[in-house]
């Protein structure tokens, strides 16, 4: 099946600096990926759609100069967490699609922690 | 909007024993799909079953089934024998059907936590 590596799997940072998460799809091209953040033992929350060539898309109440998403490549989106605070300590994960009825890729997502 | 609900935060089953996990759902739109994950305590989202909104049957794999009762909207998961390793958090999830794009976001439930007890 497709396989989507995410890294880092955990990162602890200081306050104030930048965090980059990568998504890379292994085996098959994503120009659709999308970034996710989850709070211990609830939803995924969708934070935005990113689309190859063009500029992500966010939901609303999220941060664009905050999370800053790239998606150079058919194969490989980052998430960027500019400026870290502790309460953007959460797991992200992220995902890539092919059709509707094509089941979700999960990355195994990254645990940041801001100290 | 695309809305998930599922009403059981949180499920406990005999080992071996089939437990069906509830999943309702609200969409406007005629084409979609229904997705079930289940979600380990290590984190990483593993795909179980899918069910189409023009699927007349119910979907199966192996242990699992979809019960999709489309007038009611409804696709509860059924895990038949359960094992110690289902123990886990299950999310419902619907992405939107479009036949033009495969950008359509999905939208999960908050998730039902299962414990399956020896």
């Amino acid at each position: 099946g497709a396989v989507v590596s995410q890294h880092p799997s955990r990162v602890i940072c200081k306050s104030g600096t930048s965090v980059k998460i990568e998504c890379r799809s292994l085996d098959f091209q994503a120009t659709t990926m999308f970034w996710y953040r989850q709070f211990p033992k609830q939803s995924l929350m969708l934070m935005a759609t990113s689309n190859e060539g063009s500029k992500a898309t966010y939901e609303q109440g999220v941060e664009k100069d905050k999370f800053l998403i790239n998606h150079a490549s058919l194969t490989l989106s980052t998430l960027t967490v500019t400026s870290a605070h502790p309460e953007d300590s959460s797991f992200y994960i992220c995902s890539a699609t092919g059709f509707y009825n094509s089941p979700l890729h999960f990355g195994n997502g990254t645990r940041l922690t801001v100290t | 909007a695309q809305k998930i609900t599922q009403t059981q935060p949180g499920m406990f089953v005999q080992e071996k024993e089939a437990v069906t996990l509830d999943c309702t759902y609200d969409t406007s739109d005629q084409s979609y799909g229904l997705f079930w994950y289940k979600q380990p305590s290590s984190g990483e989202m593993i795909f179980l079953i899918y069910q189409g909104s023009y699927d007349e049957q119910n979907a199966t794999e192996g242990r699992y089934s979809l019960n999709f009762q489309k007038a009611r909207k409804s696709a509860n998961l059924v895990i038949s024998a359960s094992q110690l390793g289902d123990s886990a958090m299950y999310f419902c999830a619907m992405r939107e059907g479009n036949y033009n794009t495969n950008a359509g976001k999905s939208t999960f439930g908050d998730g039902t936590t299962l414990t399956v007890k020896p």
